[in-house]
């Protein structure tokens, strides 16, 4: 089954322990994205990659980090966590090229995050 | 910059009620628009799409389309059930931004509690 996978699911932790979530997709695809949702504001974009190696900030960068070492995993990482990340995080991946839909995201199903 | 703007909710209907859910957006070019719809515990999934202006995209009974003239990708459905109870969020795709060439601009979401 197609499908990008996060771990954990839930986390509650407190400030300043580092976390890293994991992302995994199955389908060959290239480009990959963290977003976060927070009430109110909908989803916004942490990171995104184009590719192995190749990742750039979204809107909302500040306190997180990624790597892109291998094209199926982009993980994302809390290095002092803080409150206000407290979220909902989600990541996704599509693919390229110029068949119809083959840019549509494929959503991971999320990772509350709770920092304490 | 881009944004898109939902309806507040929650809306709230009886089964076999008319559903809309009001999207504007603001954006420079020419977009892509896309409804993606969040049942409880699980990640987002697309429901529809447009490309481009006047397109209709349609699933599941739901129906939206793009109007340019009114900057506008409004969700309806002429009988709702039960199972369609979830959160709907409307976004943007646009070619010019500079977040990846797969970046979504999301709206707030709206929660549609559909009642027996």
């Amino acid at each position: 089954e197609a499908q990008v996978t996060q771990n954990p699911r839930y986390l509650i932790t407190v400030t300043g322990k580092k976390l890293t979530v994991t992302c995994s997709q199955n389908m060959n695809h290239e480009y990959m994205s963290w977003y976060r949702q927070d009430p109110g504001l909908g989803l916004r974009q942490i990171y995104y990659s184009m590719n192995v190696e190749v990742t750039d900030k979204g809107d909302v960068p500040e306190g997180y980090k990624v790597s892109r070492k291998e094209k199926r995993n982009f993980p994302l990482i809390l290095e002092s966590p803080s409150p206000n990340q407290t979220s909902l995080y989600f990541c996704a991946s599509s693919g390229t090229g110029s068949l119809s839909g083959a840019y549509v995201l494929t959503f991971g199903a999320g990772s509350r995050l709770t920092v304490l | 910059g881009d944004s898109v703007t939902q309806m507040e909710g929650p809306v709230t209907l009886s089964e076999e009620a008319f559903l809309t859910i009001n999207c504007t957006y603001t954006a420079t070019g020419y977009p892509s628009l896309f409804w993606y719809v969040q049942y409880p515990g699980e990640g987002l999934q697309l429901l529809l799409k447009a490309t481009k202006a006047d397109d209709k995209g349609s699933n599941k009974g739901f129906e939206a389309t793009y109007r340019k003239e009114t900057t506008s990708f409004h969700l309806e459905k002429g009988s709702v059930q039960v199972s369609d109870s979830a959160v709907y969020f409307c976004a943007l795709r646009n070619r010019m931004f500079s977040g990846g060439y797969n970046k979504l601009i999301f709206g707030a979401g709206t929660r549609l509690a559909v009642h027996p």
